[in-house]
């Protein structure tokens, strides 16, 4: 059965003050990693796909990496609309074509 | 504008009672799923279809049914044996079930009076 664990919970950082939040998965047979931003009340928006280890991915602030057991989702001198969860899925030959999900990391950004 | 239509964006069920979620979709993508989101858990697939008259159950079917009459439309129906209904539900798409990314709309937030 495919796992995905995000770390941390929670992360509250000051305006500029980079960081990373981390998406570990237990599939087999990676066929894909994507990340979403999900605001309060709304359905997860789409950042970014990830298929191999060695990938990366840019948009603006955020960069999305992939190794063997792990992406991370990089925040580069983050800003308070930044502030959402983040979730990231796993999609494997072993999951009959469906998305596991992690638990998400709340980030929080202070002016 | 292409997108996930997600009706009622509240709804609230009395005991007994069963209630359809609607999602429609103009993406004109051949892949629809359901999922229930509950506080502090991941996202947790409820039903998929992959094709019109075609659907397969998920991770937590139970007190749950699903059409697919139309590729437009996927609606949900969550019936009174589903003894914990209070979420957030969401419905996403895909052109087709691989490695694509889904779509989602913005969700139906169930509550029990």
């Amino acid at each position: 059965e495919d796992q995905v664990t995000q770390s941390p919970e929670a992360l509250r950082l000051q305006e500029g003050e980079s960081s990373s939040l981390n998406c570990s998965y237990t599939v087999s047979g990676l066929r894909g990693l994507f990340w979403y931003r999900q605001d309060p009340g709304k359905g997860p928006e789409f950042l970014f796909t990830l298929y191999s280890a060695g990938e990366e991915k840019e948009k603006e602030r955020l960069k999305a990496t992939l190794t063997k057991k792990e992406s991370f989702l990089h925040i580069t001198a983050p800003k308070p609309e930044d502030s959402a969860t983040y979730l990231c899925a796993s999609i494997s030959s072993g999951s009959a074509r469906q998305l596991t999900f992690g638990s998400g990391t709340q980030l929080t950004v202070l002016p | 504008d292409g997108g996930i239509t997600q009706s009622p964006k509240y709804l609230f069920r009395k005991e007994g009672q069963n209630v359809t979620l609607s999602c429609e979709q103009n993406l004109n993508h051949d892949a629809m799923y359901w999922y229930r989101q509950d506080p502090g858990q991941g996202l947790r697939l409820i039903y998929y279809s992959q094709i019109v008259n075609d659907f397969q159950k998920g991770d937590i079917a139970e007190g749950y049914s699903v059409s697919r009459e139309k590729k437009e439309s996927f609606p949900l129906t969550v019936t009174s044996a589903q003894k914990n209904p209070t979420a957030f539900y969401l419905c996403a798409s895909t052109p087709r079930a691989d490695n694509q990314p889904q779509h989602f709309g913005d969700g139906t937030r169930l509550s029990i009076l």
